[in-house]
């Protein structure tokens, strides 16, 4: 079993609409839990950061975790073309100071 | 403040030479991480440190080796390159507790 699993897509959104994403994690002592968007050629950059259960906003974007199904999900709402880009799932803490990533889903946001 | 920064951008290696991978922080973080990421796929952790004199294997450390004798550099060493480290290579940082992680601007290493 893979550390962080996501769906590696594409997610086909209609422009204004919401993108839901996904991911998994098998590490039940996990406790940092983060979203990165990343454009093809560029480094990852942070969306959302979330250490306990529940949601958190930001803007846009939304973070939902839950520790006992070891699952985290991020909502965009409201998404435009500029949303178009691969989003990475990452885990940490938990039994080791590891911050694994996952593979990534692709979200394609059309006009 | 530069944060991290990667060292050289890019590289073409012939198979079987060897060749440092920089990575410096001004950011004073103990935590720093080296990742590939190959085309299309998401960051697989190489090696990391938890600081200076310390470090650890991540998922695919077969290949490479690493050092962290100051809390500001990770440097990743590749001692016999094969075409299977051909990939985009990642150094990042964070905060004790594994807060947010900073990227460095990557290097993209083609071995031929």
């Amino acid at each position: 079993q893979k550390e962080v699993e996501q769906n590696s897509g594409p997610l086909s959104v209609p422009e204004g609409a919401i993108a839901s994403l996904n991911c998994t994690y098998s590490d039940r002592g996990s406790q940092s839990f983060f979203w990165y968007r990343q454009y093809s050629g560029k480094s990852p950059e942070l969306i959302m950061s979330i250490y306990s259960n529940g949601d958190k906003e930001d803007g846009r974007f939304t973070a939902q975790l839950n520790k006992a199904s070891q699952y985290v999900s991020l909502l965009i709402r409201d998404s435009q073309p500029s949303d178009s880009a691969t989003y990475l799932c990452a885990v940490g803490g938990g039994n080791t100071d590891k911050l694994i990533f996952g593979t990534g889903t692709r979200l394609q946001v059309f006009p | 403040n530069a944060g991290v920064t990667q060292t050289p951008k890019f590289r073409i290696l012939k198979i079987g030479q060897s060749m440092t991978l920089q990575c410096a922080q001004d950011m004073n973080h103990n935590y720093m991480y080296w990742y590939r990421q190959d085309p299309g796929m998401g960051l697989k952790l190489i090696y990391y440190s938890v600081g200076a004199g310390i470090t650890d294997k991540g998922e695919v450390p077969n290949g490479y080796n690493v050092s962290r004798s100051t809390t500001e550099d990770f440097p990743l060493r590749l001692e016999l390159a094969a075409p299977s480290q051909t990939s985009v290579y990642f150094c990042a940082t964070c905060g004790q507790g594994i807060t947010e992680a900073f990227f460095g601007q990557g290097t993209r290493l083609t071995v031929v």
